[in-house]
């Protein structure tokens, strides 16, 4: 069975600064799917990145990016020049492929003015 | 449509009274996904559909829940007899078929919110 481990269930940053959002998983599967999803009050979940486990480049996207270790299985956040908007909760996730995520208990952020 | 569209988006329901919640997926993925997600916890798989085929409902936490997708579209998750702990979010997600960049990618929508008095 997978498991998702988020060990900080909160942060605070400042705003333009830079914040990391750690996340391990345990699997012994060799090829899978990371995700970070961000969830606003709204309780939407919405795609912030995406990382296939074969691909040893880390993933950005925009002020988002990954620290994939794959030997360590460990898959960190990183939001560079963080805004009021990042503000929520963020939740890591893990799935084989093509089937059911696996998250962890997520890590509520909060950006100060 | 543009994104995953679920509905009643609240839904109050006193205890014993059966609901449905509803999902349309996005146009043209074939898998689609229930979720459950209690108050200050992270969302906990319950039913996984590919087409209209159910592969997987080991998630489902009891008989009184029950899922169904016809005609590989639209979903209903019921659950029957509601019970306070019944009390979360449930979202729904989609995903398009193992092929191009999205593969293996989920989208979700903005959920249901049940209340169960």
């Amino acid at each position: 069975a997978q498991t998702v481990t988020q060990s900080q269930p909160e942060m605070s940053v400042q705003e333009a600064e830079t914040v990391t959002l750690s996340c391990t998983y345990d699997t012994s599967e060799n090829n899978y799917y990371l995700f970070w999803y961000k969830q606003p009050p709204s309780r939407q979940m919405i795609l912030v990145i995406r990382q296939e486990a074969y691909k040893q480049q880390n993933a950005t996207e925009n002020r988002f990016s990954v620290n994939f270790q794959k030997a360590a299985k460990s898959f960190s956040l990183k939001i560079s020049d963080s805004q009021l908007g990042d503000t929520a909760m963020y939740f890591c996730a893990f799935t084989p492929g093509g089937d059911k995520l696996t998250f962890g208990t997520g890590t509520r952020l909060a950006v100060r003015p | 449509g543009a994104g995953v569209s679920q509905s009643p988006r609240y839904k109050v329901a006193k205890r014993g009274q059966d609901v449905a919640l509803r999902c349309d997926p996005i146009s043209g993925h074939v898998s689609l996904f229930w979720y459950q997600q209690a108050l200050g916890q992270g969302p906990e798989f319950l039913t996984y559909f590919q087409n209209e085929a159910q592969l997987d409902k080991s998630g489902l936490p009891s008989d009184r829940f029950f899922a169904e997708r016809p005609e590989g579209s639209v979903s209903t998750l019921k659950i029957q007899r509601t019970q306070q702990e019944d009390s979360a979010v449930y979202l729904c997600a989609s995903s398009p078929p193992p092929t191009g960049k999205a593969q293996n990618t989920i989208y979700f929508g903005e959920g249901s919110w049940l209340t169960v008095v």
